[in-house]
């Protein structure tokens, strides 16, 4: 069974760094690209950005690009996505995704269950 | 990048209703063209990709059509598990881009 299990949700004041991870289980982590989609509070969905563990080619959406990091570990099947400096802005429900290949669509046919971060001062 | 256009923002409906919420491309997209429900508190769910290829396990009073820039996502007779937010998304090239969403609401 394909699993995206994300880590818990984050409380943090801005300023500080936060790296949040997604650990794929039940297939082939390195066969499927891993990206990242925001919600903001009541608010639609928003690509960030895409990993391929099998060779760390990395696609950030010219939006986040410089904002946050994307990476994966493919020792351990597992993908991240990390901020430096926080801002309150970046309040919102983070998920994981893995893209289906092209025979299938190219779609989100899974996802993680999502990690809520909230930064307040 | 390419935008994704959807209308109506919300639609107002009564079960038993057919839906039906279009999405519009900056550019042709050919038929790379997924749909997704969400519901509060939950993940997204792919309904169809490939515009109109039915996921396994959805009901098929869900259908898509369209290719190019115009799509369509028909719903034929609404079920109260239905209400929820809509959402397409176009997966010809990064960045992948989604719709705004439309909310099918109660009546």
């Amino acid at each position: 069974e394909v699993q995206l299990v994300q880590s818990g949700a984050e409380v943090k004041k801005p300023g500080e760094s936060l790296k949040i991870s997604c650990k794929g289980s039940g297939y082939i982590f390195t066969n499927y690209w891993i990206a990242w989609v925001r919600q903001m509070p009541g608010k639609g969905l928003e690509w960030m950005g895409i990993v391929y563990p099998g060779d760390s080619d990395i696609r950030y959406n010219p939006s986040f690009q410089g904002q946050v990091t994307i990476s994966a570990d493919k020792s351990i099947t597992t993908a991240y996505l990390q901020w430096s400096s926080l801002k309150a802005s970046d309040t919102a429900l983070y998920y994981c995704a893995r893209e289906n290949v092209a025979a299938d669509g190219q779609s989100f046919e899974y996802w993680g269950q999502g990690t809520l971060v909230t930064v307040s001062s | 990048d390419i935008q994704m256009t959807q209308s109506p923002s919300s639609v107002s409906a009564s079960v038993g209703d057919r839906v039906t919420i279009t999405c519009r491309a900056s550019q042709d997209i050919s038929t790379r063209l997924a749909w997704y429900q969400q519901k509060p508190g939950k993940a997204p769910k792919l309904l169809i990709h490939t515009a109109s290829s039915l996921q396994n396990g959805v009901p098929s009073r869900f259908s898509g059509s369209g290719s190019g820039t115009d799509f369509t996502l028909t719903i034929s007779s609404l079920q109260t598990e239905d209400f929820a937010t809509y959402y397409c998304q176009q997966a010809i090239s990064f960045p992948r881009t989604f719709g705004q969403g439309t909310k099918v609401e109660v009546k």
